[in-house]
């Protein structure tokens, strides 16, 4: 069945590094819709990013993303981390064929002084 | 744009008791609404996608009789949690798109505690 895998359970890095979040996915759909959600400690997931085009850089809040149907995947980066990029990031995977969102583990991000 | 009012944020009940939680809407119309748990390990499991005049489909280790939904209009649904124990804790989360949309926008949550 369809899948989402985020290698990096928890990323820790110094306040102006760059951030790079691993996502790859399998999929039975040629079609697949690629998002990642940001939730904050005690709120709820917030959509940060999402694509649905082959190649197609997409971009949000300093954070950007690019679908790669090659290689089933969809990182998330950041040129400069910030504090308040401190997060849970889940990448979660959907298509035209079922439109259930299928979650990964998530990352924890935390970000340094 | 698209908003989804869930409440109550946080609950509390006692063992074997039952609590429902409620999605609103505002600003676009929820065809299918999708409501996870997110267990304090932070995964996600869904518990059932539900579309309007459609029939609701649970996953499987959730079922009708532990989780009823109701979604009786494009603006509200609704979830009861029957007979809450330990294992029920969590985020429950309700995630609402609109026909012909693939993103789902969630609402606050509703944290339930188990006594």
């Amino acid at each position: 069945g369809d899948s989402v895998t985020q290698t990096e359970g928890l990323v820790t890095l110094t306040e102006g590094l760059p951030v790079m979040l691993n996502c790859t996915y399998q999929t039975i759909y040629s079609n697949p819709f690629l998002f990642w959600y940001v939730q904050h400690l005690n709120e709820s997931p917030r959509l940060l990013l999402k694509s649905f085009t082959d190649n197609k850089r997409t971009e949000h809040q300093g954070f950007h993303a690019t679908l790669h149907k090659s290689s089933s995947s969809f990182h998330l980066q950041k040129s400069s981390a910030q504090l308040s990029d401190s997060a849970l990031y889940y990448c979660a995977l959907g298509s035209s064929g079922s439109w259930q969102l299928i979650f990964g583990s998530g990352t924890q991000l935390t970000v340094m002084p | 744009g698209a908003l989804v009012y869930q409440y109550p944020r946080r609950t509390i009940c006692k063992s074997g008791t039952s609590m429902r939680m409620e999605c609103q809407a505002v600003g676009f119309q929820a065809t299918s609404v999708a409501w996870y748990r997110q267990s304090p390990q932070k995964t996600f499991e869904l518990i059932a996608l539900s579309t309007v005049n459609s029939a609701i489909k649970y996953e499987q280790n959730f079922t009708q009789e532990k989780f009823p939904i109701s979604h009786p209009n494009l603006s509200f649904s609704s979830m009861t949690v029957l007979n809450a124990y330990l294992e029920d804790r969590g985020l429950y989360l309700c995630g609402a798109r609109a026909g012909g949309q693939n993103t789902l926008y969630f609402g606050a949550g509703t944290r339930l505690s188990v006594l």
